[in-house]
């Protein structure tokens, strides 16, 4: 079945630090491929996706590229803010069945100044 | 335009029973789906309903049911419930012309 694999946490960097989180995924077919971000006590909010080999999704500094030779869409970003402390969930959709979300674990990200 | 929405925020339960979650998804979306978030897991997949009927299922037992409403709201419930029912239940709605989900904040669920 379906699996993403990422990075376990947490990840501590100092402010304008460069991040990098790891994510690789298993899945038959052509998935879309995604990262979700959750603030403390909060829901899911979506954060970038790609839909194809090669594309990259980017939003708020934030970037992944869908990598199909090596199955990886590794989130990065040049200059982490104390704000952009959180967990990461790197996630995918199979082209195929009813397009439900399979999840990593999570990745938590925590800034400090 | 409004999010997808949920209630209650919270709910505190005991072991036995019985408890429902209400849901209502972004305008337009068409299908939703009901995901579990134990603390410091990732969210797994309940079940998923469109046109009112349950479409797709996860590793679920039968004590989780739902439904979903002419409007596209949905409902979850869970009978007997156990202290490992406690978690993050988030609702997802998605628009039939993507692949995109948008979740809902979550209603927290303490079962005691």
């Amino acid at each position: 079945g379906d699996s993403v694999t990422q990075m376990e946490g947490p990840v501590t960097l100092s402010e304008e630090a460069f991040l990098t989180i790891n994510c690789t995924y298993t899945a038959t077919g052509y998935p879309s491929l995604f990262w979700y971000v959750q603030y403390p006590g909060e829901g899911l909010q979506l954060l970038l996706k790609a839909t194809k080999a090669d594309d990259k999704g980017s939003n708020k500094g934030f970037e992944a590229t869908y990598r199909k030779e090596t199955t990886s869409f590794h989130l990065e970003k040049g200059s982490v803010q104390v704000s952009d402390s959180a967990v990461y969930f790197c996630a995918l959709v199979n082209s195929g069945g009813y397009q439900k979300v399979t999840f990593g674990i999570g990745t938590k990200l925590q800034v400090i100044p | 335009d409004a999010g997808v929405t949920q209630s209650p925020t919270h709910l505190i339960k005991t072991r036995g029973q019985q408890v429902t979650l209400r849901c209502s998804p972004k305008s337009g979306h068409d299908t939703v789906s009901w995901y579990q978030q134990a603390l410091g897991q990732g969210p797994q997949f309940i079940f998923q309903y469109y046109e009112e009927e349950e479409r797709q299922r996860g590793n679920f037992p039968d004590r989780f049911s739902g439904h979903q409403f002419p409007n596209y709201s949905s409902e979850l419930n869970v009978n007997a419930l156990l202290l490992g029912d406690s978690a993050l239940y988030l609702c997802a709605s998605r628009h039939p012309s993507t692949d995109t989900q948008y979740f809902g904040p979550g209603t927290r669920l303490t079962v005691l």
